[in-house]
């Protein structure tokens, strides 16, 4: 079973329109939990920490169950900026080994339509 | 500015040949990463470093050697016996606590002829 599981998309959305990805991580003991955003040929960059209350930065909103072991995205107000894919990435575990190791989900793809 | 470079930016290899690639960052973290991405994949973790002098093997470690000799710098080598080492290579770097965020380099695009 796959550490980070996340649904690839694509998903194709007008602009303007709201969107959401999810992602179940396997871990229990997972302990910090993020969204990256990659864009095509380019290297990931920090979107957002999650974090168990949930927050929100901006059009951006990320919430975190630690119950079901699962993490969303929602994205308000899509803009043509956006497009890019989104990784769900989570952080620690239990061991010297495998604490420090970031699992990343494969992603899931966002194309923004005029 | 703080950050993760890595050179070259693109790099071309004949079959049968070692290359190093370089990773330097200045962000004064302990934990450094080696990943690979094939096109339409994810991110799969070859190599990892948490405190200078010492590395761990990650998922695809096979053809592939490191060293952490400076806590600023880990380059990774990708050798002969990489059966198919054409990928796009980043590097990335963490404080060594578990709740850090990862920080990438532009990364290094390898194609063998």
């Amino acid at each position: 079973r796959k550490e980070v599981e996340q649904d690839p998309g694509p998903f194709n959305v007008p602009e303007g329109a709201t969107v959401a990805f999810n992602c179940t991580y396997s871990n229990s003991a997972s302990q910090s939990f993020f969204w990256y955003r990659q864009d095509c040929r380019k290297e990931p960059k920090l979107l957002m920490s999650v974090y168990s209350s949930g927050n929100e930065d901006g059009r951006f909103t990320a919430q975190l169950n630690r119950a079901s072991q699962y993490i969303s995205l929602l994205i308000r107000d899509s803009k043509l900026s956006d497009s890019a894919t989104y990784l769900c990435v989570v952080r620690g575990g239990m061991g010297f080994n495998t604490g420090n190791q970031f699992y990343f989900g494969t992603g899931t793809s966002l194309t923004v339509i005029p | 500015d703080g950050g993760i470079t890595q050179s070259p930016k693109y790099l071309f290899r004949k079959e049968g040949q070692n290359v190093t690639l370089s990773c330097e960052q200045n962000l004064n973290h302990d934990a450094m990463y080696w990943y690979r991405q094939d096109p339409g994949q994810g991110l799969r973790l070859i190599y990892y470093s948490q405190i200078v002098n010492d590395f761990q093997k990650g998922d695809i470690a096979e053809g592939y050697s490191v060293s952490r000799e400076k806590k600023e710098s880990f380059p990774l080598t990708v050798t002969s016996a990489q059966k198919n080492p054409t990928a796009f290579y980043l590097c990335a770097s963490s404080p060594g606590t578990s709740g850090g965020v990862g920080y990438f380099g532009p990364g290094t695009r390898l194609t063998v002829l």
